[in-house]
C-alpha cells in the first residue's frame, strides 16, 4: 500500500468553478503538507505548505488538513485555465533535514474556459 | 522564479551509452536532490546530498552514481544505459535552513534509452 494516495484524474471543470483535489495518507508521523503545481514538461513548483491541522489561505488557494482523517485538500476558487496543470500533494513527518518528502502520483486538472 | 538548471531537456541514447545530467543551481543552496518520475506516478527519490563531498542515496535503488564538487553543481551520471532507464529525472534545492519543505525544481530531464 501506497503512503500517500492521491487519484490521478484527469479531473476537467469549467472556467470559475470551485476546484477540490484530495490525498489520504496512511502514516500518522507526517507534519508537514505541501501542494505542488506542475505544468506539462515543467518541474513542480511550491504553491503551499501547511504544518499539522487547520486552513491555509493563499489568495484563490486553500489548503486544509485534517490529521485525524488522514486527509488533505486543496481548494482553487475561481478557476483559471491558466490553472490547468497536474497538481501533487506532498507530506514529510519532520522539518528536519533528515526529514524526507513523499509525494503523491499527481491529479490532472484541466480548467475549460 | 527558481533558478536551477537542467541540461539536456531530452536525450534519446542507445543501450550501453554512459550519460551523464547535468543540474546546476545559482541560489547558494546547500541540498540537492534527483528525483525519478515517470508518467501518471510519484516522484521517487534517488540521490541526495547536503553539501560539498557529501551524497546519500534515496529510497529508491538506482544505477546511477551523483557527485558534489562544487555547491552549485550536482551531475547524475549513468554508466551504461538501458531501456528501463527512460525516464524523466528532475534535478531539486532547497533553501539552506528550511529543512526539506521548500524545494526548488528544474525543469526536468527527459530520458529515452533505445
Amino acid at each position: 500500500q501506497k503512503e500517500v494516495e492521491q487519484d490521478p484524474g484527469p479531473l476537467s471543470v469549467p472556467e470559475g468553478a470551485i476546484v477540490s483535489l484530495n490525498c489520504t495518507y496512511s502514516n500518522s508521523a507526517f507534519q508537514y503538507f505541501m501542494w505542488y503545481r506542475q505544468y506539462s514538461r515543467k518541474g513542480p513548483e511550491l504553491l503551499m505548505y501547511t504544518y499539522s491541522s487547520g486552513n491555509k489561505e493563499d489568495g484563490r488557494f486553500t489548503a486544509q488538513v485534517d490529521k485525524s482523517s488522514k486527509y488533505i485538500s486543496l481548494f482553487i476558487r475561481d478557476s483559471q485555465p491558466s490553472d490547468s496543470a497536474t497538481y501533487l500533494c506532498a507530506m514529510s513527518k519532520s522539518y528536519s533535514s533528515a526529514s524526507k518528502i513523499i509525494f503523491g502520483s499527481g491529479t490532472r486538472l484541466s480548467i475549460r474556459p | 522564479e527558481a533558478d536551477i538548471y537542467q541540461t539536456p531537456r531530452y536525450l534519446v541514447i542507445g543501450t550501453g551509452k554512459k550519460i551523464t545530467l547535468e543540474c546546476s543551481q545559482t541560489m547558494g543552496h546547500d541540498k540537492m536532490y534527483w528525483y525519478q518520475q515517470d508518467p501518471g506516478m510519484e516522484l521517487h527519490l534517488i540521490h541526495y546530498s547536503y553539501g560539498v563531498n557529501s551524497t546519500e542515496k534515496g529510497d529508491l535503488s538506482s544505477e546511477s552514481t551523483v557527485s558534489r564538487i562544487r555547491t552549485e553543481h550536482f551531475p547524475l551520471t549513468l554508466e551504461s544505459a538501458r531501456p528501463s532507464h527512460t525516464s524523466q529525472y528532475l534535478c531539486a534545492s532547497s533553501e539552506p535552513g528550511t529543512g526539506e519543505e521548500t524545494q526548488y525544481f528544474g525543469p526536468g530531464t527527459r530520458l529515452l534509452v533505445l
